[in-house]
């Protein structure tokens, strides 16, 4: 286990749904990201979280809106997606957003949420 | 073109050998590269992480190499095990906080 939770693990939801993807972590860390994964693609980062600032990725459809309540735990709220947005997401959690001397800023990664978007 | 370019796409090979999968990049101003390893249904895990100034490491049975000069990395897997059949992901990032994520290499390991 890599201290990374996500609930659910799986998902398969309408179109006209609204449905929410949590984690949570617990390493003590201050930056949380959500990621999708797509089939033979790379890591897509959607969104990052830390105590200083939040960082989107501007190419991010409206239809995903992240929530971040405190340090330990990250949300993901989904409404009227699209069967292209199918994919496995995943959770991470960082020390911190940025590379300093003393921190190689490994990510920790949940074992992600497979989504289905019918 | 993506900044982390990995090959092979995928490769089977059988119980008990070795395989070498690459990794080319062009990330910059590089500041380390991660090798990950992601199981069927789960997250990413790192295996190894090289900054510019280390040109190999090892875990158990794999080892990585960077080339800083030519922006390559290898990871080769030494008698290869079921267990070995995963994904692997080749991240690097620069010190501007940019993380590019390879494709990864889906690597199948037969008894």
């Amino acid at each position: 286990e890599t201290g990374v939770t996500q609930t659910p693990r799986h998902l398969v939801m309408g179109m006209t749904n609204k449905k929410s993807l949590k984690c949570e972590q617990h390493l003590g860390h201050n930056a949380m990201y959500w990621y999708k994964q797509s089939a033979k693609k790379p890591l897509e980062l959607m969104f990052v979280y830390s105590l200083e600032e939040r960082v989107e990725n501007n190419s991010v459809p409206s239809r995903f809106s992240p929530e971040c309540p405190n340090s330990s735990h990250l949300f993901l709220h989904l409404h009227t997606l699209q069967p292209e947005d199918s994919a496995l997401y995943l959770c991470a959690s960082s020390q911190a957003i940025r590379l300093t001397s003393g921190n190689n800023n490994e990510q920790f990664f949940g074992p992600g949420t497979r989504l289905t978007v019918l | 073109k993506n900044q982390v370019e990995q090959s092979p796409q995928s490769l089977i090979i059988l119980e008990g050998k070795n395989c070498t999968l690459q990794c080319n990049y062009t990330v910059s101003p590089f500041s380390n590269l991660r090798w990950y390893k992601q199981d069927t249904g789960r997250g990413p895990v790192s295996l190894t992480i090289m900054t510019f100034s280390e040109n190999t490491k090892s875990n158990g049975r794999y080892t990585a190499t960077l080339d800083a000069d030519t922006k390559q990395s290898s990871l080769h897997i030494t008698a290869s095990q079921l267990s070995d059949s995963a994904s692997y992901i080749c991240v690097v990032s620069a010190w501007n906080n940019d993380m590019r994520f390879g494709a990864g290499t889906r690597l199948t390991v037969k008894p």
